[in-house]
């Protein structure tokens, strides 16, 4: 089955910076990469997804990158802020499969 | 508002007990999903449901079980309790396979 890897697992940047968080799949046929945030207590929550027919997607101060030859994502926030605050997952499906693949999560700290 | 909704929030439960999983939702989303989140791990499918009447196994389904008899409903049972199966629940839905999901806001479960 697929295989995520997640890097780093903790991330402390200074506010205004820009964070920067990896993930890696072995399985080709993946093509679907969602990207979540959670929050202490609360279920992951949906912040950006991009699909590999796509290179790059924005949304405001979040952005995803696709290399599919390389078979790497990344997820890039700039202009951070504290409630930028959380854990971010990167995970990986087949659009018409039933399952992602996650990886093992970045705790991001914004310091003030 | 629309979402999805988790009982309990927590539970501490003896080995070897029964314990059923509540999860709810009013979106009408087709797929329904059960995962268990550990520290290190990441986020695991137990089982999925991609339209009522039907269920598949994930990657880590043994010990427990699901139903999904209508839509909005999609109950986990754990038919006999063992301390591995402590970890936080998560629910979740999505309008179709390969989607981005909506996350529930988890139970938190301690076998003892």
């Amino acid at each position: 089955g697929e295989n995520v890897e997640q890097h780093p697992s903790t991330l402390s940047v200074q506010e205004g910076d820009s964070a920067v968080i990896k993930c890696t799949y072995s399985d080709s046929a993946s093509n679907y990469f969602p990207w979540y945030k959670q929050e202490l207590g609360k279920g992951p929550q949906l912040i950006i997804d991009i699909r590999s027919n796509v290179g790059e997607k924005k949304d405001q101060r979040i952005a995803v990158t696709l290399n599919k030859t390389a078979k790497h994502f990344s997820l890039h926030i700039t202009e951070t802020q504290p409630e930028d605050s959380a854990v971010y997952f990167c995970a990986a499906s087949i659009f018409t499969g039933n399952q992602f693949y996650f990886g093992t999560g970045t705790s991001l700290t914004v310091i003030p | 508002i629309a979402g999805i909704t988790q009982a309990p929030t927590s539970q501490i439960l003896a080995a070897g007990r029964r314990m059923t999983l509540r999860c709810t939702q009013d979106m009408r989303h087709n797929a329904m999903y059960w995962y268990r989140q550990d520290l290190g791990l990441g986020l695991r499918l137990i089982h999925y449901s991609n339209t009522a009447g039907t269920t598949g196994k994930g990657e880590v389904p043994d010990g427990y079980s699901v139903s999904r008899a209508n839509t909005d409903d999609f109950p986990l049972t754990l038919a006999s309790a063992v301390p591995s199966q402590t970890s936080v629940y998560f629910c979740a839905s999505s309008p179709g396979t390969g989607i981005g999901y909506t996350f529930g806001s988890g139970t938190r479960l301690t076998v003892v």
